[in-house]
This record gives structure tokens, C-alpha cells and sequence, in this order.
């Protein structure tokens, strides 16, 4: 069960649109539509922003959007924003009753 | 507004047991159609699923901790605890309780630092 790749960083400036990919195997991102998504700021709990692949959660911005093609998931933000540079982490689900992680994107807002 | 709050040692020797608990309010992990999680991240570093646990007591665990894991709840308390067993320097880190949909997290207690040190 190894991690999911994510790119350690990304930037964009105000107003552009960024995307964060999340590249798994077909054992776990190419098999299931389970792929979730958490922005976390430093020194707090990370926050749910996408599940099931696109879905998003009650409260979350219409900007954040998911995606996902074969075995890699993205996730889109656009109308960039200062408030969302953080850190970014995609989950999926493994199968046999397990989850992985990806390693974590760091997102600056130039 | 369900709320989940992490509670334990920081301070754990080498060789020794970290033992956490997570208390749920504002919910019943009784309710069922959620699953109850552990998550850890090293300092400075990535998210780590640890394992999760139904109400009916039902585990899964991560196969890398599986050996020296054990999650477990009390519904009488509206708590689900983590014990892990034989902890080292690599044990060293912030761990979340969280309450899960279909593999997803959408609520998250504070996280704890646990710190395995002599």
C-alpha cells in the first residue's frame, strides 16, 4: 500500500485556476470512485473539500472541483483566492477496508 | 454540530503503549452509517490513515500498524480509542480522531501531539 503521488508544490496568482493531481494504481484511485480531498493550514485539523471524486460537502466553495481519469484524480481551484493556500492531501479508498494517503501539495498564492 | 476531541498521554517512552481516546458529542456513534478513524501525521510531514472502527465493533486497520494496533469503542461513552503497542521515535505525531462517510473524513477532532521519547 504505497502513498499517492501529489506534486510537493503548486502556485498561482489571484484569480487563476490551479490544479493539484493525485496519481494512484489501478488497485486503488483507477478502481474505485472514493477519492477525497482536505485542505489543511498550518497548525489545524485538516478540512473535508471533495469526496466521492467531485462531490462537494455543504459550506465548500463552488471554486473547488474534482475530477478524476484513469488512475490519477485532480482537483481544481479556481478564482484563486489568498485563504487558499494551504496544503492539499488526497485519500482513496484501497480496497479490502483501507485507505492511502497522498503525500500532500503545498499550495502558495502568489 | 457533531465534535470530536482526542485525549492522552504526550509523553510516551520507547517500548511502552500510546493510548488515545476520542470523545464524540453533538452525535451518537451509535446512530450508525459512519465510521469512527484515526488518522496521524508526522511533524512536518503527510496524513497516515491508522484505522477505523464501526459502532458494531467491526475494525480495519492500516497493514503496516496492523501487528501492534488496536482501536475499540465504548458506545456507553460515546468514545472510540486507539492503543498502540511497542512505540518508537517513528510513532511521534499529531493524531486525529475523525468520523468517516464512504471512505471519506468529514469531521475532525483538534489532533493531539504525542511525543515517544525517553
Amino acid at each position: 500500500q504505497s502513498a499517492l503521488t501529489q506534486p510537493a508544490s503548486v502556485s498561482g496568482s489571484p484569480g487563476q485556476s490551479i490544479t493539484i493531481s493525485c496519481t494512484g494504481t489501478s488497485s486503488d484511485v483507477g478502481s474505485y470512485n472514493l477519492v477525497s480531498w482536505y485542505q489543511q493550514h498550518p497548525g489545524k485539523a485538516p478540512k473535508l473539500m471533495i469526496y466521492e471524486v467531485h462531490k462537494r460537502p455543504s459550506g465548500v466553495s463552488d471554486r473547488f472541483s474534482g475530477s478524476k481519469s484513469d488512475n490519477t484524480a485532480s482537483l481544481t481551484i479556481s478564482g484563486l483566492q489568498a485563504e487558499d493556500e494551504a496544503d492539499y492531501y488526497c485519500c482513496s479508498y484501497a480496497g479490502s477496508n483501507t485507505l492511502v494517503f497522498g503525500g500532500g501539495t503545498k499550495l502558495t498564492v502568489l | 454540530q457533531v465534535q470530536l476531541q482526542e485525549s492522552g498521554p504526550g509523553l510516551v517512552k520507547p517500548s511502552q503503549t500510546l493510548s488515545l481516546t476520542c470523545t464524540v458529542s453533538g452525535g451518537s456513534i451509535s446512530s450508525g452509517g459512519y465510521y469512527w478513524s484515526w488518522i496521524r501525521q508526522h511533524p512536518g510531514k503527510g496524513l497516515e490513515w491508522i484505522g477505523y472502527i464501526f459502532y458494531s465493533g467491526d475494525t480495519y486497520y492500516n497493514p503496516s500498524l496492523k501487528s501492534r494496533l488496536t482501536i475499540s469503542v465504548d458506545t456507553s461513552k460515546n468514545q472510540f480509542s486507539l492503543k498502540l503497542t511497542s512505540v518508537t521515535a517513528a510513532d511521534t505525531a499529531v493524531y486525529y480522531c475523525t468520523r468517516g462517510g464512504t471512505y471519506f473524513f468529514d469531521y475532525w477532532g483538534q489532533g493531539a501531539l504525542v511525543t515517544v521519547s525517553s
